[in-house]
């Protein structure tokens, strides 16, 4: 069974503190990971998808990085506009219908 | 814009009623699929499609039903035999790929049900 496991449940940082969130993942086959944003309320939205151990991707102050057992997102100088719920999700190669399984989620508020 | 609308957005119903949730997409996308998110937990898949008249139970489908009559539509009916319903309810869409779902789902703005 395909597992998630986000870390810190919450994170409290001030406006240009860089810190980074955590996603432990099982999976039997990674087919991809995924990074979502979700701001409160709201559906969340497609950041990243990584594929492979060593990959990187960036996006403004966010880079996504993958290992073979977890994914880091990382936050360089966040702005109060960053904070959000961060979800994480695996697709495997072996589930029935390649579907997600997703993490519980960081939230993260940055203060001014 | 292309997007996918889900309605209504605040829902109240008491205890043995049914009720339906919306959603619609003009984005041309095959697949879509229904998500039910509790707080402090990840999403988890209802039911999900890839086309037409078809669709697949997830891992919590007891209590719910769906219909796929058009490409562009997905409704989700909560039955009274959902022990408990009030959640976050989402809608999502992606484009399939030689008969394999993309991860990069599309969402609706969700619809939260609340039973009294």
């Amino acid at each position: 069974e395909d597992q998630v496991t986000q870390s810190p449940e919450a994170l409290r940082l001030q406006e240009g503190e860089s810190s980074s969130l955590n996603c432990s993942y099982t999976v039997s086959g990674l087919r991809g990971l995924f990074w979502y944003r979700q701001d409160p309320g709201k559906g969340p939205e497609f950041l990243f998808t990584l594929y492979s151990a060593g990959e990187e991707k960036e996006k403004e102050r966010l880079k996504a990085t993958l290992t073979k057992k977890e994914s880091f997102l990382h936050i360089t100088a966040p702005k109060p506009e960053d904070s959000a719920t961060y979800l994480c999700a695996v697709q495997s190669h072996n589930n029935a219908g390649n579907m997600l399984t997703f993490g519980g989620g960081t939230r993260l508020m940055v203060k001014p | 814009d292309g997007g996918i609308t889900q309605s209504p957005k605040y829902l109240f119903r008491k205890e043995g009623q049914n009720v339906t949730l919306s959603c619609e997409q003009n984005l041309n996308h095959d697949a879509m699929y229904w998500y039910r998110q509790d707080p402090g937990q990840g999403l988890r898949l209802i039911y999900y499609s890839q086309i037409v008249n078809d669709f697949q139970k997830g891992d919590i489908a007891e209590g719910y039903s769906v219909s796929r009559e058009k490409k562009e539509s997905f409704p989700l009916t909560v039955t009274s035999a959902q022990k408990n319903p009030t959640a976050f309810y989402l809608c999502a869409s992606s484009i399939v790929t030689a008969g394999t779902y993309t991860g990069e789902l599309f969402f609706g703005e969700g619809s939260r049900l609340t039973v009294l």
